[in-house]
């Protein structure tokens, strides 16, 4: 089973440029969320969706859109890239609040 | 805001050694999650806690809900360093705002051989 995929792996960018970092699952689940993760920060949610055509802002929204068009794919799209972005970003899904979440392989983004 | 705070934020100790991470919060969950994470991986769920007082043994991990769902232990017996990795604890609210999932900072475990 795939799980949560996430593309691509490792990505290094210029302040200023945008990107889209991809996230799909497989499991027909309703909940998908990304997080960043820092050192001494833990994982901190930017946003979430709680079904097709559903999002909402985590903690950290600036600097960061989402879409959820289809119940499968929920990308996380960086406007104008700052070296503030720089973080490793997970995209997780679960089935409904009180199960468990599934996490992708995460995205170790470095903006120079 | 619902906050969980997890002592220690660090520990480095021998193979064989005992330990335990602890989980806080002043805010009552429906349930608490356990997650282990490695270098380069996302992280994978341990074990869910949904009573309070509740305990569950997964082989030399034991878990434990607080009486009042507002705190969780996590012990380690005969630590072994394939347990090295850091430990996330995440309080569920189904009532809650955001997502529902509130993850602690972690504890980086560091098992020596």
């Amino acid at each position: 089973n795939a799980g949560v995929t996430q593309t691509p792996k490792f990505q290094v960018l210029k302040t200023g440029q945008s990107m889209t970092l991809q996230c799909a699952q497989d499991m027909n689940h309703e909940y998908m969320s990304w997080y960043r993760q820092d050192p001494g920060m833990g994982l901190r949610l930017i946003h979430y969706s709680v079904g097709a055509g559903i999002t909402d802002q985590g903690e950290v929204p600036n600097g960061y859109n989402v879409s959820r068009s289809t119940t499968e794919d929920f990308p996380l799209r960086l406007l104008s890239a700052a070296p503030s972005q720089t973080s490793v970003y997970f995209c997780a899904s679960r089935g409904d609040t009180n199960t468990e979440a599934f996490f992708g392989q995460g995205t170790r983004l470095t903006v120079v | 805001t619902q906050l969980l705070e997890q002592s220690p934020q660090f520990l480095s100790i021998q193979e064989g050694e005992n330990l335990t991470v602890y989980c806080n919060s002043s805010s009552v969950f429906s349930s608490l999650q356990w997650y282990r994470q490695e270098p380069g991986e996302g992280p994978v769920l341990l074990v869910t806690v949904v009573t309070g007082g509740e305990v569950k043994k997964l082989k030399r991990l034991t878990f434990q809900f607080g009486d009042a769902r507002k705190d969780s232990s996590l012990h380690i017996t005969a630590a072994q360093t394939g347990d090295t990795g850091l430990y996330l604890c995440a309080g569920v609210d189904s009532g809650g705002g955001a997502d529902g999932l509130t993850f602690g900072k972690g504890t980086h475990l560091i098992i020596q051989p």
